[in-house]
């Protein structure tokens, strides 16, 4: 089987830095992304990550350690349209079916 | 945006009856899945298909079932509606040589009364 695991709920400041952390287990690795969803809305996708490393988009970067089984996405100058779930899902090896964690709810407040 | 419609985007049903959701994507790709959504339980896989007439079963398939007739059309029916299947249900669809990345559907809200 597989196991994700990610903080169910964080909470920062506008303006700030944060770090949503992603840790898994699974039966080899085929890659890891994340996701953001707010509320009501359709998840859309923010990063993927393949090889150990930074991956960086405008205010967004993903790291990927693959040894560890952990990944984390970084989220710089926070806005309030930051506020939203982060949905962490990795594809096993051998297959392009990926597993989600149950997401972690950010609340950006002023 | 990727061309994925989802329909009907709501629906109220009573247990015992069957209901079927419809997914079409207008992006001919060759992955399509349903998965359900509930408070604590993130995102998780009904079915997925790899290909016209090629399905298989995901983590929470039992009262489920599905069809893909062709490229653009994957069918979820629920053959006999309980208050358990109530959820918002999300398709969503993917490309292998292409990062493998999902665009998913606006989602289509359930009640099970």
């Amino acid at each position: 089987g597989q196991n994700i695991d990610q903080p169910t709920e964080m909470t920062a400041t506008e303006g700030a830095i944060v770090q949503i952390n992603c840790t898994y287990q699974t039966s080899g690795f085929n890659g890891l992304f994340w996701y953001q969803q707010h509320a009501g809305e359709a998840p859309t996708f923010l990063s993927y990550n393949v090889l150990d490393g930074l991956e960086e988009k405008g205010r967004f970067s993903s790291f990927l350690s693959r040894s560890k089984g952990y990944s984390y996405l970084l989220l710089k100058e926070l806005q309030m349209k930051d506020s939203a779930s982060y949905l962490c899902a990795v594809t096993p090896g051998g297959s392009y079916i990926p597993t989600f964690g149950r997401g972690t709810s950010l609340i950006v407040h002023p | 945006d990727a061309g994925i419609t989802q329909s009907p985007r709501h629906k109220v049903t009573e247990t015992g009856t069957p209901v079927t959701l419809r997914c079409h994507q207008t992006e001919n790709h060759r992955y399509m899945y349903w998965y359900r959504q509930d408070p604590g339980h993130g995102l998780r896989l009904i079915h997925y298909s790899y290909g016209v007439k090629d399905t298989d079963k995901g983590e929470v398939s039992d009262g489920y079932s599905v069809s893909r007739s062709k490229t653009e059309d994957f069918l979820l029916t629920l053959e006999s509606a309980t208050s358990s299947q109530t959820s918002v249900y999300f398709c969503a669809i993917s490309d292998p040589g292409v990062k493998n990345i999902q665009y998913f559907g606006a989602g289509t809200r359930l009640s099970v009364l």
